[in-house]
């Protein structure tokens, strides 16, 4: 069974950091791409970071280019968002999603970020 | 990197048809058969329930069925069931490995 198990949520003050991880398992990890996705409280979703299974490219949506980083360890079956400048707007549910083909197969439970002073 | 537009809301009575609309652009939705569109309930994480404009997942019920047309991509929910009340998100591949969602829809069955 897959299953995407996201962690590392919390209360931070604007301007803080934090990283958020994503165990996976019940597939071979290292095969797949993969994405966060973002949901604030009660908005929709929003796609916010790509990462090729072998890191050869990465991708951000523009509100957390240069604040953002995606990472993965395919030996630890993980993936990483660290979340440096945070901001109020960032405060939302973040969920890692599987890519297959063009679109989000599989996702975890989500971890919530809460940024308030 | 806009949203897709959706309509905030659609209602319709058990057994009818509903049809979701995702407004696009010729960057996105017009310009890639990549159209995925998710269900999701209070508290959960989304779910895939088209994919590639018109496939379903296994066990995704054939009363869902997607289309596309220029840069506007559908939703059709077949014979309304109560558990089919919940938000949708339309998604398209937008190029360069990025992706843009709608604003969500929620459907409400009366």
């Amino acid at each position: 069974e897959v299953q995407l198990v996201e962690s590392g949520g919390g209360s931070v003050q604007p301007g803080g950091s934090l990283r958020l991880s994503c165990v996976a398992s019940g597939f071979p990890f290292s095969s797949y791409s993969m994405n966060w996705v973002r949901q604030a409280p009660g908005k929709g979703l929003e796609w916010i970071s790509y990462i090729t299974r072998d890191n050869s490219i990465i991708r951000y949506a523009d509100s957390v280019k240069g604040r953002f980083t995606i990472s993965r360890d395919n030996a630890k079956n993980s993936l990483y968002l660290l979340m440096n400048g945070l901001r109020a707007e960032d405060t939302a549910v973040y969920y890692c999603a599987r890519d297959w083909q063009w679109h989000f197969d599989y996702w975890g439970q989500g971890s919530l970020v809460a940024v308030a002073s | 990197q806009s949203a897709l537009t959706q309509p905030r809301s659609v209602s319709g009575s058990p057994g009818q048809s509903v049809t979701i609309s995702c407004d696009g652009s010729s960057s996105d939705v017009g310009n890639y058969n990549y159209v995925s569109w998710y269900q999701q309930h209070p508290g959960i994480a989304p779910k895939v329930i088209i994919y590639d404009v018109t496939k379903r997942p296994s066990g995704v019920p054939d009363r869902f069925s997607g289309s596309k047309s220029a840069n506007t991509a559908s939703l059709t929910i077949s014979g309304l069931q109560a558990e089919d009340e919940g938000d949708y998100y339309c998604c398209s591949y937008a190029g360069s490995n990025t992706w843009v969602f709608g604003g969500g829809t929620k459907v409400t069955v009366l």
